[in-house]
């Protein structure tokens, strides 16, 4: 089956701008993450989404970062006045979440590229 | 908290000999551990992981890793090496919180694999 997809694949934007980044579970996955891989930090966790729980928002950096889920599926990171050290390659994972040990399936990632 | 540590940023093979990845790992209690591949420009690709049942993992493309507490390691090999298995590898922990799992990466190997 299709597996988790994020759109775009690369952007490029001017620092002060917001962007968008939107991922696209595997179906019927009920849990959501998303992860930043840079060169200096490796790859860190930002957010979790849960079903209709509130999200756990322990990782996301600083109050521009922000991020919803909409009907239990697609989700969207939002990054408002971009800096240059939020470039980076965004990846999002999704998983069935039924407890234990649950394996996360990631998409192939968003490059973003602050100027 | 629970970490994982490479000890190598690099790893360099020639072609059908074998790959040994290291990984050590800090945790509180009974571990669960990855280990993913990212090919350049591509998402993470799960290779296998430990879940508590046999110590001795196998995983996809000829891959396995072996579990040893007493050691505290989670060590990635093949026997024998392709140049499709050029890639960058990541050693992962899962922390388990309620309701959901955070996976913590480690600073992951790149496999160097020439003819």
């Amino acid at each position: 089956g299709a597996g988790v997809s994020q759109s775009p694949s690369n952007k490029v934007t001017e620092k002060g701008k917001d962007v968008e980044l939107r991922c696209d579970p595997i179906s019927g996955h009920t849990a959501l993450y998303w992860y930043r891989q840079s060169l200096g930090q490796g790859l860190e966790f930002l957010i979790y989404f849960q079903g209709n729980s509130a999200p756990d928002k322990s990782g996301l950096p600083s109050d521009r970062f922000s991020a919803e889920r909409t009907g239990g599926s697609v989700s969207t990171l939002t990054i408002q006045r971009t800096q240059q050290e939020d470039s980076a390659v965004y990846l999002c994972a999704s998983s069935l979440w039924q407890g234990g040990t649950d394996t996360q399936y990631f998409g192939p990632g968003t490059r973003l590229t602050v100027l | 908290a629970q970490s994982v540590t490479q000890l190598d940023s690099h790893v360099s093979v020639s072609e059908g000999t074998p790959v040994l990845l290291r990984c050590n790992y800090s945790s509180s209690y009974s571990p669960s551990l990855f280990w993913y591949v990212q090919h350049p420009n591509k998402g993470l690709q799960l290779l296998l992981k430990y879940t508590s049942a046999a110590t001795l993992v196998k995983g996809i493309n000829g891959f396995e890793a072996e579990f040893k507490k007493s050691e505290t390691s989670f060590h990635l090999t093949k026997p024998s090496a392709h140049m499709s298995d050029a890639a960058e590898y990541f050693c992962v922990v899962s922390e388990v919180y309620t309701g959901f799992q955070k996976l913590v990466f480690g600073t992951g190997t790149r496999l160097l694999v020439s003819p």
